[in-house]
Parts: structure tokens; sequence; C-alpha cells
């Protein structure tokens, strides 16, 4: 399968715990997005990276959260203390140049009770 | 701050019937996407729009561009139950100099076609 992989799928937590998801994006994409997506909603962009480089967060990313690609390869995405309000599914999308052309991956579905 | 507007937000419609979903946005870009997405599934890539005026078309879906009105619309003709899905438009920032990466998208279209 070439596509954009994430794991796990779902996800249910507690209300405090660390969550941490992982994104293999496409092999020659250099560009990888991390987006957020609440019921009946867009998805609303989190960070990018190009290659390791992480070149942009939105305000949406809080302190809890942090994203990693080290390598230039996976990407994970970490929540710290995961409170109801981050219940959502997470995307992971790559390409190679810029959203044109991003493939998304099928997403990791967060629930925090 | 970009806003992205699509409407209606919810599209009922009959089999066979034709309609079309806008979207609005605030700021200049030459740039816009648009997604499908089925119920719990992830975002498919319709159509890429490059510029004021593209046209593009995909069996019964056709998506337009007008960067001076701000407005792209996704015509749908003689619709067919394999349609209903969620439709989004995306504006990309990064062509109005504002040099963000990130994609805008709308709330989407929530469309149903009833046999």
């Amino acid at each position: 399968d070439t596509g954009v992989s994430q794991d796990p799928r779902h996800k249910i937590t507690k209300r405090g715990q660390n969550v941490t998801f992982r994104c293999d994006p496409i092999s020659e994409h250099n560009r990888l997005y991390w987006y957020r997506q609440t019921l009946g909603q867009g998805p609303e962009f989190l960070t990018y990276f190009q290659n390791e480089a992480q070149l942009e967060k939105s305000r949406l990313l809080s302190d809890r959260f942090s994203a990693e690609r080290p390598k230039g390869s996976f990407s994970t995405l970490e929540i710290q203390r995961t409170e109801q309000g981050d219940s959502a599914m997470y995307l992971c999308a790559s390409s190679n140049r810029g959203p044109l052309e991003a493939f998304f991956g099928q997403g990791t579905r967060l629930t925090v009770v | 701050e970009l806003k992205v507007e699509q409407n209606p937000l919810f599209l009922s419609m009959q089999e066979g019937k034709n309609y079309t979903i806008y979207c609005n946005y605030s700021t200049t870009s030459d740039r816009l996407y648009w997604y499908r997405q089925d119920p719990g599934k992830s975002l498919e890539s319709l159509f890429v729009l490059l510029s004021n005026g593209a046209v593009k078309q995909e069996g019964r879906l056709m998506a337009s561009l007008d960067t001076k009105a701000r407005l792209s619309t996704l015509h749908i003709t003689a619709a067919v139950h394999d349609l209903s899905a969620t439709y989004f438009c995306a504006v990309d920032p990064a062509y109005s100099g504002a040099g963000s990466y990130q994609l805008t998208f709308g709330k989407g279209t929530k469309l149903s076609v009833i046999p």
C-alpha cells in the first residue's frame, strides 16, 4: 500500500492521559501536514513539516501538543494531559508540492472519556 | 484571517436533479481544492483549481473558480445516490502572498441524494 498510513485508527483514552499518533507519509513526499477535524466541521490545520523541519504551527497547537518528524520520514503527534475537547479525528497528509495534490490518510479518531 | 464559507451546509436532492454548491473565500488566492468525505472516512481529492476561470469536470461533477469574485462552485448534474457524501472546499493561502502552508477548509456541504 503506497498511501498515507496512520496508526492507530481509533484511540479511546481517559482524560489526563497522554496519547501519541503516528503518520507514515507516501515515501517520496517531503511535505507532511497534520489536521484536526471535529464532528460537522472541516479539517483545521495544526502543523506542517518540510522534511524534518517544522515550518508552521497553528495557534490551535497548544503547549500540550507536540509534533515531530525525525529524519524527515514518519511523524508523530503527541497530546499530553488530554481533555475532552481533544476528541476529534486527527488527519495526516503528505505531498511533494505543498498542499497541491496532498494525499490524506485515513485518520486517527480520538475519544477522550 | 482567511474565512471560507460554503453553502448550503446541508443539501437533500432527488436523483436526476441538478444543483450547485458555493464556496466563498475572503482573501486573494489562485488555488482552490474540492474534497469528498464519506462518513468515518478520510478526504478524497476531487479537483485542484489553479487559476482564474479554471473549470474541471469528472463524471457528474464540475468545479469552477472565479478568483476575482473569490468564488468557486461545484455543480452536480443528474445526481445519483453514490454522490451522497460531504463535500469540502479548501483554499491555499500560500498563493495569496500570506506565506502560509496551511489549507483553510469550509465547513462542508452534506449532500444526500434520495432515490
